[in-house]
């Protein structure tokens, strides 16, 4: 079974620009989550669905960030507009169940730079 | 919310000999924690959990033991080998996971 895919691997963009980071959950999966990842703060979630709607954003640093879900195969992260402190590595998971029934499955992340 | 505290941050072992990680967590909620581990440029992944209605689990040479009193859950890797060098994560929640800050395992050959 192929696993949580993320696009893209790497993004390099300048302070003020939109990025936008995509996610394919394992098929069948019905719960997704975004985290971030830095060396200061480690692994932190910022969103997760299920069913394709939001159930907890409180992770989400502001409101430059948004996520959505417009299907059970798709994901993204949007960051609009970029700043130097977004940089870090985002990860996509996904789960069949919520995690007391079902572990979560990561995909190898999108590492981002902005300049 | 949840508080996760993983000890130590880097360790290194000797190939053979055997390796602990600890965790603590503050939330009496939290009913799942799993270990994760993270090769470079890699996302983390799953190499053993415990729920809260178990003590201790083992797979191979990997094991984990959960103190719900104590509130404090351990990882053991017995038989080390070089391939199991990289960064481990704890994490606990119920509906929600809360990740340690890791601990870098480096086996010398």
């Amino acid at each position: 079974d192929a696993g949580v895919i993320q696009s893209p691997r790497h993004e390099v963009t300048e302070m003020g620009q939109e990025v936008t980071l995509r996610c394919k959950p394992i098929s069948g999966h019905d719960y997704l989550f975004w985290y971030r990842q830095t060396m200061m703060r480690g692994l932190e979630l910022l969103i997760y669905f299920n069913n394709n709607v939001p159930i907890d954003d409180s992770g989400m640093p502001e409101d430059r960030f948004s996520a959505k879900m417009p299907n059970a195969s798709f994901s993204t992260l949007k960051i609009q507009p970029s700043e130097p402190r977004d940089s870090a590595v985002y990860f996509c998971a996904s789960s069949r169940d919520s995690i007391s029934n079902q572990p979560q499955h990561f995909g190898d992340g999108t590492r981002l730079s902005i300049l | 919310g949840e508080n996760v505290e993983q000890h130590p941050s880097t360790l290194s072992v000797q190939e053979g000999d055997s390796a602990v990680i600890k965790c603590t967590y503050s939330d009496s909620a939290s009913n799942y924690f799993p270990w994760y581990k993270q090769e470079l440029g890699k996302g983390p992944q799953l190499i053993i959990d415990i729920r809260s209605n178990v003590g201790e689990k083992k797979d191979q040479r990997i094991a984990v033991t959960l103190n719900k009193t104590a509130k404090h859950f351990s990882l053991h890797i017995t038989e080390t080998q070089p391939e199991d060098s990289a960064v481990y994560f704890c994490a606990a929640g119920a509906n929600n996971l809360f990740f340690g800050t890791g601990t870098r395992l480096t086996v010398i050959p």
